[in-house]
C-alpha cells in the first residue's frame, strides 16, 4: 500500500526567506504531484514529475524528484505572503491512476 | 480548457435527508471520475473511482451504500449521500480524467455539506 508523508506539517516563515517542504512516500511510484489549496477552495496543479531526477520551477516554487530515495521536495524561495496556503503533495503507483495524498504542508508567510 | 465543475458549491441539509453532488467535466470526456472527502484541516481521502458506464469502486470502509455514485456520462458523475448525518458534513472534492494525451487528474471546486 502507498503511504505519503510530508513534512513538515505546518511552517510559519518570514517573508524573503527559503525553506523545503518534503514529501516521502513507502513504494516505487510513477508520479508525484504537488498541489496547492487556499482555504475553501478547491486543489490547484502545481507541478507533476515523471522520472527521477526532475526539477521544475514556476516563479518562487521549485519541485524536484529523487526515485532512489523515494523523496519528493518543494522549495521555496525568497518567500512572499501570496505563497500562503497548504501545500499537498499526491503519488500515483503501479500504473494505477488513484492519488495518494500527503498529510498536507499548512505555509504561513508572515511580514 | 480541462475544466471540472460541480453543483453544488455548499449545501445545509437536515439529518436524515439526502443529497446529490453533480460533477461535470465542461469541455473534455472524462472517462474516469474520482471523488474525495475532506474534513477540516486535514488532507484529501479518496472515496471511490468511477469509470462511465460501470460500477463505482469503493476504497475500503467506504459505504456504498451510504455514498452512491453513478457516472452515466463521459461529462457527468453524481454522488448521492443518502440519510445524511452530522458526521457526513464536509468538503467533497471530485476529479476527472480523460483529457487526450495526459492522464492528469483536473478537480473540481469541491461541494461543503453541512447536516444539521
Amino acid at each position: 500500500e502507498l503511504k505519503v508523508e510530508q513534512n513538515p506539517l505546518f511552517l510559519s516563515m518570514q517573508e524573503g526567506k527559503n525553506y523545503t517542504i518534503y514529501c516521502n512516500y513507502s513504494t516505487t511510484s510513477d508520479r508525484l504531484y504537488w498541489y496547492r489549496q487556499d482555504p475553501g477552495k478547491s486543489l490547484e496543479s502545481l507541478f507533476v514529475l515523471l522520472s527521477n531526477g526532475a526539477v521544475k520551477q514556476e516563479g518562487r516554487l521549485m519541485a524536484s524528484l529523487d526515485t532512489k530515495a523515494r523523496l519528493s521536495t518543494l522549495h521555496i524561495t525568497a518567500a512572499v505572503h501570496d505563497l500562503s496556503a497548504t501545500y499537498f503533495c499526491a503519488a500515483s503507483s503501479g500504473g494505477n491512476e488513484k492519488l495518494t495524498f500527503g498529510t498536507g504542508t499548512r505555509l504561513t508567510i508572515i511580514p | 480548457g480541462a475544466v471540472v465543475s460541480q453543483h453544488p458549491s455548499w449545501v445545509i441539509c437536515k439529518s436524515g435527508t439526502s443529497v446529490k453532488i453533480e460533477c461535470r467535466s465542461l469541455d473534455f470526456q472524462a472517462t474516469t471520475m474520482f471523488w474525495y472527502r475532506q474534513f477540516p484541516k486535514q488532507s484529501l481521502m479518496l472515496m471511490a473511482t468511477s469509470n462511465e458506464g460501470s460500477k463505482a469502486t469503493y476504497e475500503q470502509g467506504v459505504e456504498k451504500d451510504k455514498f452512491l455514485i453513478n457516472h452515466a456520462s463521459l461529462t457527468l458523475s453524481t454522488l448521492t449521500v443518502t440519510s445524511a448525518h452530522p458526521e457526513d458534513s464536509s468538503f467533497y472534492i471530485c476529479s476527472a480524467t480523460g483529457l487526450a494525451g495526459t492522464d492528469t487528474q483536473y478537480f473540481g471546486p469541491g461541494t461543503r455539506l453541512t447536516v444539521l
